[in-house]
């Protein structure tokens, strides 16, 4: 079975600033996905960014970016200029083909950003 | 992007009655739905997996006859909560997947707070 962990359960940063939100999963499969998901006070869960695991290049949306190390089976996520509005819960979420497409989530992160 | 909705997004029930919460794709067929809890400050547990036109799979530990699930179209699958208790009360989230495969994108829906008093 996979499992997904997130080390921090709440973080702050300052408005403008970098952070980086950690996350682990354990598998034995080759072929997988992972994802970044934001829940913020509204509870919708809200895709930031996805990594195919087959693909060595890092993903990165506009202030957001992972550093995945297969290997190590890392994949934090990384936010710059952090704004008031990334305030939220973070999900690190795996899915991968011998689960179907059903996610597996880490525990979450609390992040605040502080004016 | 793909719109998943839910109705209601609150609801208060008595103890002893059912209450059903429906999950809508609304712009896309959705072949795959998924059922979420979430508990306060918590992550998102799953509770079952319903294919359109089949039963839904039930994770280990969701009572199948508590948590009915029907996925009786491409675009609506309802969650119905039968003979509700206060310890039922939580944040029920369904998203939903388009694609046969594995790798295909879920859509959450914006979650529904049920109360059981």
């Amino acid at each position: 079975a996979q499992t997904v962990t997130q080390s921090q359960p709440e973080m702050s940063v300052q408005e403008a600033e970098t952070v980086t939100l950690s996350c682990t999963y354990d598998t034995s499969e080759n072929n997988y996905y992972l994802f970044w998901y934001k829940q913020p006070p509204s509870r919708q869960m809200i895709l930031v960014i996805r990594q195919e695991a087959y693909k060595q290049q890092n993903a990165t949306e506009n202030r957001f970016s992972v550093n995945f190390q297969k290997a190590a089976k890392s994949f934090s996520l990384k936010i710059s200029d952090s704004q008031l509005g990334d305030t939220a819960m973070y999900f690190c979420a795996f899915t991968s083909r011998g689960a179907g497409n059903m996610l597996t989530f880490g525990g979450g992160t609390r992040l605040m950003v502080k004016p | 992007g793909a719109v998943v909705s839910q109705h209601p997004s609150r609801v208060i029930c008595k103890s002893g009655t059912s209450v059903k919460i429906e999950c809508r794709s609304l712009d896309f067929q959705a072949t795959t739905m998924f059922w979420y809890r979430q508990f306060p400050k918590q992550s998102l547990m799953l509770m079952a997996t319903s294919n359109e036109g089949s039963k839904a799979t039930y994770e280990q530990g969701v009572e199948k006859d508590k948590f009915l699930i029907n996925h009786a179209s491409l675009t609506l699958s309802t969650l119905t909560v039968t003979s509700a208790h206060p310890e039922d009360s939580s944040f029920y989230i369904c998203s939903a997947s388009s694609g046969g495969g594995w790798s295909y994108e879920q859509y959450f829906g914006p979650g529904t707070r049920l109360t059981v008093t």
